[in-house]
C-alpha cells in the first residue's frame, strides 16, 4: 500500500464547531485529493491540490477549505461543521508517472451531531 | 459537469454466478479506470483502459472500453466470496489534465453462499 496516513481515523464533534482532517504521504505524488462517501452517492470530490499552495474546488466543496504548506501534507478544514457533513472522508493521491492511479488512505468517520 | 452513472447500484449474486457492472459517462473519456472497495475498507486500483474497443482481463475479471470511450463494463465470472465489495468506475473529467477523475456511484456486490 502507498504510504498514506489520514488522520484522525474517528471523530465525533457538535455542529458549528470547526474541524480540521489531516492526510499525510510518503510518496512525494504531486497531487492529493479529498473525497467524501454517502450512501447512494459513491464518491465526490471536495477539493483537490495539484502542488503546494496550488488547489481547486471538486463538485461538493461548499463548506469546505483546504490547504497545502508542504508536498505531504493536505489539511481539510470543516469551518463549522453541520450534520450534512457527517460522512466518511478519503483522502487520496496520484501521480502522472503512474497513469494518475488514485491510492486511498483508510479514511475519515466524521459525525456531526 | 461530467456525470458517471453505473448500473446496477445492487447486485445480490448466488456463488458462482457471474456478474456485471456497467459504467456511462456523459462525455469521452480518454480513459477509464475501475476500483475495488471492499466492506469497511478504502478503494484499491484494479486497472486502467486507456483505447477505444479495449479489453483486459485479470483472472475472473473481464473489463471492457466502449468503442465509442463514453462506457464501460467489468464482469466476475464464477463469483467468489472473495469479490464481495462495491466496484467504482472512474474517468478524468474533460478540459482538465487526467488527474481529476469523476467516479461512478457504484455497484454494490454482495455473495450468496
Amino acid at each position: 500500500d502507498a504510504g498514506i496516513t489520514q488522520s484522525p481515523r474517528h471523530k465525533v464533534t457538535e455542529t458549528g464547531t470547526p474541524v480540521t482532517l489531516r492526510c499525510h504521504q510518503t510518496e512525494n505524488h504531486r497531487y492529493m485529493y479529498w473525497y467524501r462517501q454517502d450512501p447512494g452517492h459513491g464518491l465526490r470530490l471536495i477539493h483537490y491540490s495539484y502542488g503546494v499552495k496550488d488547489t481547486d474546488k471538486g463538485e461538493v466543496s461548499d463548506g469546505y477549505s483546504v490547504s497545502r504548506s508542504k508536498t505531504e501534507d493536505f489539511l481539510l478544514t470543516l469551518e463549522s461543521a453541520t450534520s450534512s457533513q457527517t460522512s466518511v472522508y478519503f483522502c487520496a493521491i496520484s501521480e502522472s508517472y503512474r497513469q494518475y492511479e488514485a491510492f486511498f488512505g483508510q479514511g475519515t468517520r466524521l459525525t456531526v451531531v | 459537469g461530467q456525470q458517471v452513472m453505473q448500473i446496477p447500484q445492487y447486485q445480490h449474486v448466488q456463488e458462482g454466478e457471474d456478474f456485471t457492472t456497467y459504467c456511462n459517462s456523459s462525455t469521452t473519456l480518454s480513459n477509464i479506470q475501475w476500483y475495488k472497495q471492499r466492506p469497511g475498507g478504502h478503494p484499491v486500483f484494479l486497472i486502467q483502459l486507456v483505447k477505444s474497443g479495449e479489453v483486459k482481463k485479470q483472472k475472473r475479471l473481464t473489463f471492457q472500453f466502449g468503442e465509442a470511450k463514453k462506457n464501460s463494463s467489468l464482469h466476475i465470472t464464477a463469483t467468489q466470496t472473495t469479490d464481495v465489495g462495491t466496484y467504482f468506475c472512474a474517468g478524468p473529467e474533460p478540459n482538465f489534465g487526467n488527474e481529476k477523475l469523476t467516479f461512478g456511484t457504484g455497484t454494490r456486490l454482495t455473495i450468496i453462499p
